[in-house]
């Protein structure tokens, strides 16, 4: 059954650092999520991306972040320079169908430690 | 003191028993309503699913109830197994839009 990946499962950098969060995508979807769930507590939305372009963007997703789908496969989460606040779990989901009236497909997450 | 974050309702059933999780919805104007299944380590996984037009929809082993009224959503577990223990969350939508937004989650604890 198609999947969502998502590599690395484990990130560890320094506060100020950049990182990028990779995802692979169900092949035949369109629209494409990240969101974070910090320890124990609800996944929460960051941003949505359809057409080569962000959707709709959630208050977390400020300018220290930002998406890419450099190629056919690949989109991306960069965060320019990472705080304390931002260690948590991000998921990249997919779904196959315009607008989000569809169910979302989940990676296993990357787990982000900001030191 | 304690820490709010890592507090999740929980509800502890004993395998075989059924379960009901409940969740309230924010947004009146959601029209789609999903319920999703996270074990641990792993990303959450699509469980069922209903739209606004409906109250009531069965899956096997599970059945999601919505009440708009009182913006309210259930999902109902039967003969419950050791393999349903997770953390269960509600998430809604809006036709036409481009965000699902999840619940608080519930963790359930089946015990053999």
């Amino acid at each position: 059954e198609p999947e969502v990946t998502q590599t690395p499962s484990h990130q560890v950098t320094q506060m100020g650092q950049e990182v990028i969060l990779r995802c692979v995508p169900i092949s035949n979807h369109l629209y494409f999520y990240w969101y974070r769930q910090i320890l124990g507590q609800k996944v929460e939305f960051l941003v949505s991306f359809y057409n080569n372009e962000i959707s709709e963007k959630s208050e977390i997703f400020d300018d220290q972040f930002s998406v890419e789908r450099p190629d056919g496969s690949n989109f991306t989460l960069k965060i320019r320079s990472t705080k304390l606040e931002d260690s948590a779990m991000y998921f990249c989901a997919s779904s196959p169908r315009q607008g989000t009236n569809e169910k979302l497909f989940f990676g296993s997450g990357t787990q982000l430690s900001v030191l | 003191g304690e820490s709010v974050g890592l507090h999740l309702p929980t509800l502890s059933v004993q395998e075989g028993d059924n379960s009901i999780i409940n969740c309230a919805y924010s947004n009146s104007a959601s029209d789609y309503f999903i319920w999703y299944k996270q074990e641990s380590g792993k990303g959450p996984q699509f469980i069922i699913d209903i739209r606004s037009n409906m109250d009531k929809r069965q899956g096997q082993r599970v059945t999601v109830l919505l009440n708009k009224t009182v913006k309210h959503l259930s999902l109902q577990i039967a003969a419950t197994q050791p393999g349903d223990s997770a953390v269960y969350f509600c998430a809604e939508t809006i036709t036409g839009g481009f965000k699902t937004i999840f619940g608080a989650g519930t963790r359930l604890f089946v015990k053999a």
